[in-house]
């Protein structure tokens, strides 16, 4: 049983561009959130999905988008990237509502 | 709007004794409480949880205490080990999906 995958683990993008970070939910896990970690401060919820539809959401712009697939992998994309996007991003995945969530170790966006 | 604060960015202990981490929340909604475990280069860890109905939780080394009338929680790590050396958010949910957590606090253990 593999935990949670996010790729990828690192990336640099310039002020405006879109990016799209990737996440494979640990197995038979049905529900995602996805978190934005700033330097020195703790996880911010941006949104979950539960069975491909979004369950709730953060105070985040309508800019940060999500998607989740029929395999619970799941998406996060934003757009019109600014510098202060620049943070650490964390799925986390979960096999219901109710029960424990598995990190994966995020992915590092830098914003130049 | 920080709803679950964590008020000492860091602490020091010496290995064998106690160590407390403490959180405190201002939603009275929250009705799930956890704390997690980071180390470098890895997503945070789940430690061990507490629903609003209990006082007390324990788990081996780790115990959480809740006083809900203070909004108040915290981690208790008895003995200390160098091992636990790690960043320790606290987070707390009213429908346990939507998790809020604290900054974290960086736990050293001295040997």
């Amino acid at each position: 049983e593999t935990g949670v995958t996010q790729s990828p683990t690192h990336l640099i993008k310039t002020r405006g561009q879109q990016v799209t970070l990737r996440c494979s939910s640990q197995s038979g896990h049905n529900t995602v959130s996805w978190y934005q970690q700033a330097l020195g401060q703790g996880p911010q919820f941006i949104f979950q999905y539960y069975r491909e539809e979004e369950n709730g959401r953060g105070n985040f712009p309508p800019r940060f988008s999500g998607l989740q697939f029929p395999n619970y992998s799941s998406e996060l994309n934003v757009n019109a990237l600014e510098l202060d996007d620049s943070a650490l991003y964390l799925c986390a995945s979960s096999p219901g509502q109710g029960a424990g969530y598995t990190f994966g170790s995020g992915t590092r966006l830098t914003v130049v | 709007d920080q709803q679950v604060k964590q008020n000492s960015p860091s602490l020091s202990v010496q290995e064998g004794r106690i160590s407390i981490l403490n959180c405190d929340y201002t939603n009275s909604m929250f009705d799930y409480f956890l704390w997690y475990k980071k180390y470098p280069a890895e997503g945070p860890t789940f430690l061990i949880s507490i629903s609003s109905i209990k006082d007390k939780n324990e788990d081996g080394r780790f115990t959480v205490f809740l006083n809900k009338s203070a909004k108040h929680l915290s981690l208790h790590i008895v003995p200390s080990q160098p091992g636990d050396s790690a960043v320790y958010f606290c987070a707390a949910s009213s429908d346990y999906n939507d998790m809020r957590f604290g900054a974290g606090t960086r736990l050293t253990v001295k040997p």
